[in-house]
């Protein structure tokens, strides 16, 4: 089946520098990517959709300065969180698809959990 | 705006029984309903899905869901529970634009042996 690979699977960082996740598709070509961040006990909270080639599309609420999301490639979209801050450590999760159709099959990643010091 | 309701944050069940969590969604047209999985530490795996057609949806690992749309509820059901079931399970609705899920809260499943 297909697969995404996320990495890194747990990142510590210290207050203020910047950590780069990268979400890949193993197997197949993903036009679409999605970013989630998930809180304790939380459900996921969609972050923004990402398409190849594109700017990425944010939810309400979403710094996008400080979500920094590129999908440079049909295998492969990062999301750096720059300058972090305690409140940003959470478990966050990517998900990528063929296309945006709605019958399109969401592969998720395995997640990494940030923690900020 | 569509949302997802789980009204259980956790359930126990002993190994072996059967099991049923709860799902209710709010959607101006006909949803397309999801359960996933997740393991601790892990990413979602998709149980099951509908879209159309028969309510009663089958899926992986011995799972099943039933649709109803006069109720709003996509329950998922299991009639006999095995401890690697232990996890959290989420459900979802979409489309949003661009098949975008929204997913409930989830719920704790714990299985004592």
């Amino acid at each position: 089946g297909a697969v995404v690979s996320q990495h890194p699977s747990r990142v510590i960082c210290k207050s203020g520098t910047s950590v780069k996740i990268e979400c890949r598709s193993l197997d197949f070509q993903a036009t679409t990517m999605f970013w989630y961040r998930q809180f304790p006990k939380k459900s996921l909270m969609l972050m923004a959709t990402s398409n190849e080639g594109s700017k990425a599309t944010y939810e309400q609420g979403v710094e996008k300065d400080k979500f920094l999301i590129n999908h440079a490639s049909l295998t492969l979209s990062t999301l750096t969180v720059t300058s972090a801050h305690p409140e940003d450590s959470s478990f966050y999760i990517c998900s990528a698809s063929e296309d945006a159709s709605y019958n399109s099959p969401l592969h998720f990643g395995n997640g990494t959990r940030l923690t900020v010091t | 705006a569509q949302s997802v309701t789980q009204p259980d944050i956790h359930i126990t069940v002993s190994e072996g029984a059967s099991l049923e969590l709860r799902c209710n969604y709010s959607y101006g047209a006909t949803p397309y309903l999801f359960w996933y999985v997740q393991s601790p530490g892990q990413g979602l795996q998709l149980l099951l899905k509908y879209f159309s057609g028969d309510t009663l949806v089958q899926g992986i690992k011995g799972f099943e869901a039933e649709f109803k749309r006069s109720q709003s509820s996509f329950n998922l059901r299991k009639p006999s529970v095995h401890w690697s079931d232990a996890a959290e399970y989420f459900c979802a609705v979409g489309p949003g634009v661009g098949n975008i899920l929204t997913f409930g809260t989830g719920t704790q499943l714990k299985v004592e042996l």
